[in-house]
């Protein structure tokens, strides 16, 4: 089976603007989560959509956001970009019931 | 709430030498607890879990880790390092099958010299 992809790999913006990330989870899993790494505060939890639906939130403003398609696929939503949301953003798909989530390669934003 | 604690934001070793990463957690019920290895511009990689059953786990690349809920610890270990070991490498918990809010560590940078 393929592997949880991201798109895309790399994004630079500046502040003010918005951006869209996207994850294809692996085939079968209905479960995407996302989150966020950065030297400072490491790997935060964003949120977890699971058949279309915000299953679970971390701790983050109301600017991150999220939504999952029909096909399981998942885009999340940062906007208004504030120099601290340059990060490693992650996402991991679960099979249902399942305990392991497994990791896309990320997507790198840098906000300048 | 859970949380985790990794002992020592780096560690280095000898090409060959044992490998130990100190991991503790805190969790109001039985935990599952993974570690997760990421090397470098790439994202995190499943090195081994533990769910129930057996508490020495074995994992991909040699790696083992045991539980010991008395002490509760889930410290990963190797014993030779390899130079293709050298990686940011994290534990994890999560409350229980089918929850999906992993809370990690902040990561143990392994490194490994000739």
């Amino acid at each position: 089976k393929a592997g949880v992809t991201q798109t895309p790999r790399y994004l630079i913006k500046t502040r003010g603007q918005q951006v869209t990330l996207s994850c294809s989870p692996i085939s079968g899993h209905r479960s995407v989560s996302w989150y966020q790494q950065t030297p400072g505060q490491g790997l935060q939890f964003l949120f977890e959509y699971f058949s279309e639906t915000q299953r679970n939130k971390g701790n983050f403003p109301g600017r991150f956001s999220g939504r999952q398609f029909s096909n399981s696929r998942s885009e999340m939503n940062v906007s208004t970009l504030e120099l601290g949301d340059s990060a490693l953003y992650l996402c991991a798909s679960k099979a249902d019931g399942g305990e392991t989530q497994y990791f896309g390669p990320g997507t790198r934003l840098l906000v300048l | 709430a859970q949380s985790v604690t990794q002992l020592g934001s780096h560690v280095s070793v000898s090409e060959g030498a044992l490998v130990l990463l100190r991991c503790n957690y805190s969790s109001s019920v039985p935990p599952y607890l993974f570690w997760y290895v990421q090397y470098p511009n790439q994202g995190l990689q499943l090195l081994l879990k533990y769910t129930t059953g057996a508490t020495l786990v074995k994992g991909i690349n040699g790696f083992e880790a045991e539980f010991k809920k008395s002490e509760t610890s889930f410290h990963l270990t190797k014993p030779s390092a390899h130079m293709s070991d050298a990686a940011e490498y994290f534990c994890a918990v999560t409350l229980y099958s089918g929850y999906s809010t992993l809370t990690f560590g902040k990561g143990t940078m392994l490194l490994v010299s000739p």
